[in-house]
């Protein structure tokens, strides 16, 4: 089974509108963190924001934010009032427990499109 | 400021011609990565360093090989690279594991492999 599924492979959204980009986990381990990383035509990861397992509140980061359902092991990223610089692939990843931690699994990507 | 940098960012090779990417950091992290990213694809980890502690994939090929002479560098060698070889290389970091951390990796810019 794949350890991250993100179901969109492209997304449109209007320009100033929030979106929602959808990523789902599978895991045994209690112990893990979820990651979603924006990757533009240049070619750069960029961190964008992180829950971990334990946190008892959804992650925050200005216009970013995590919605983090433990029992449906979803991890969706809301990106509220977008920007046109926000247009990219976006990648959820996961690092799994405290055993071979440092190896993160990554979905295949969302391709967001926002429009003016 | 704080980076994870990658020379050269474009690479044209010739099919079966040895290439060696580079990576530095001044993060001072313990762990470093390699991953190859094909397009519209998710990275693919190759292998990562924790320190001079070397692990690499299951299924990275032999045709892949990687030096971390210091904390700071590191190097993708490709033996003789095929056409399928093609892609972006992507160089990341991260510390080691810290409880409450997010333990996120931080991505260099990227090397964009071309082999003729």
């Amino acid at each position: 089974a794949q350890k991250i599924t993100q179901t969109q492979p492209g997304m449109f959204v209007q320009e100033k509108e929030a979106v929602t980009l959808d990523c789902t986990y599978d895991t045994s381990d209690p112990s893990y963190g979820l990651f979603w990383y924006k990757q533009p035509s240049s070619g750069e990861m960029i961190f964008l924001i992180y829950q971990g397992s334990y946190d008892q509140q959804n992650a925050t980061e200005g216009r970013y934010s995590l919605n983090f359902q433990k029992a449906r092991k979803s991890a969706n990223l809301v990106i509220s009032a977008s920007q046109l610089g926000d247009s990219a692939m976006y990648f959820c990843a996961m690092r799994e427990g405290t055993h071979n931690f440092n190896k993160f699994y990554f979905g295949s990507g969302t391709k967001l499109n926002v429009k003016p | 400021d704080a980076m994870v940098i990658q020379n050269p960012r474009y690479q044209v090779t010739q099919f079966g011609k040895p290439v060696t990417l580079s990576c530095s950091q001044t993060l001072n992290h313990n762990v470093m990565y390699w991953y190859q990213q094909k397009s519209s694809q998710a990275p693919k980890l190759l292998f990562h360093y924790y320190d001079k502690d070397f692990n690499n994939e299951a299924d990275t090929p032999d045709n892949f090989q990687s030096r971390r002479p210091n904390t700071s560098f590191c190097f993708l060698d490709i033996r003789s690279p095929g056409l399928g070889d093609a892609a972006m290389y992507l160089c990341a970091t991260s510390t080691r594991l810290v409880a409450g951390s997010g333990n996120e990796q931080f991505f260099g810019p990227g090397t964009r492999l071309t082999v003729l």
